[in-house]
């Protein structure tokens, strides 16, 4: 069956940085593009960027261009989300969730990585 | 960027109550291209209506979505007590994809 699975929750402080992975299990894992979503405390879904599995190329929403990198290791079928000079207001919990080539839902999630940023 | 706007914000319902929740586009986006998740608390977002009005695989028939160009809308027929849940729609008309603010729906 198809997975997604996610790194465990993290605690950090302000200006540290934190890697993320997603594992994905069940299908090609090239055939479909990865997303990524942040869920602040209390607060709805925000798409941050996806990335193309095939080619490595990432794309980023305005707001996380800068401290925010994807990337992939393919041979693990895995991609990873990277946040650097970590913030307060970068707690949350982050999700990735591949997406559908055709109609560019996202079919299946991750169980999400809460990360907590606090001196 | 399209910016999504869903309404309401809260609802509540009866069980076998007939509900209905909007998503507005400032844009207009193919039918093909919006899509509804359902999150519960502490739970991870699921596709549950695909392109519009297709059901994601597992979800109740009495379910349903329509809607074309800036307004969209999901049904439950008669709601019960799993439902639950806060609904998100999601749109791709270029990027960002960009999702809507949600629907809390509570159940009496």
């Amino acid at each position: 069956q198809i997975q997604l699975v996610q790194s465990g929750p993290e605690l950090k402080k302000p200006g540290e940085t934190v890697k993320i992975s997603c594992k994905a299990s069940g299908y090609t894992f090239t055939n479909y593009g990865m997303n990524w979503v942040k869920q602040a405390p209390g607060k709805g879904l925000k798409w941050m960027g996806w990335i193309n599995t095939y080619t490595g190329e990432p794309t980023y929403a305005d707001d996380f261009k800068g401290r925010f990198a994807f990337s992939l290791e393919t041979s693990a079928s895995t991609a990873y989300l990277q946040i650097n000079n970590l913030k307060n207001e970068d707690t949350a919990t982050y999700f990735c969730a591949r997406e559908t080539t055709a109609t560019k839902a996202m079919d299946y999630w991750g169980q999400g990585t809460s990360v907590t940023v606090s001196s | 960027e399209n910016v999504l706007t869903q309404s309401p914000a809260i609802m509540s319902a009866s069980p076998g109550e007939k509900v209905t929740m909007t998503c507005r586009a400032s844009s207009s986006v193919s039918s093909s291209y919006l899509h509804w998740y359902q999150q519960k608390s502490g739970a991870s977002p699921k596709l549950w209506i695909y392109s519009t009005s297709n059901l994601a695989s597992g979800v109740p028939a009495r379910f349903s979505g329509s809607g074309s160009g800036t307004s969209y809308s999901l049904t439950i027929s008669s709601v019960e007590a799993e439902d639950a849940a806060t609904y998100y729609c999601q749109q791709y008309s270029g990027y960002p994809f960009t999702f809507g603010s949600g629907t809390k729906l509570e159940i009496k």
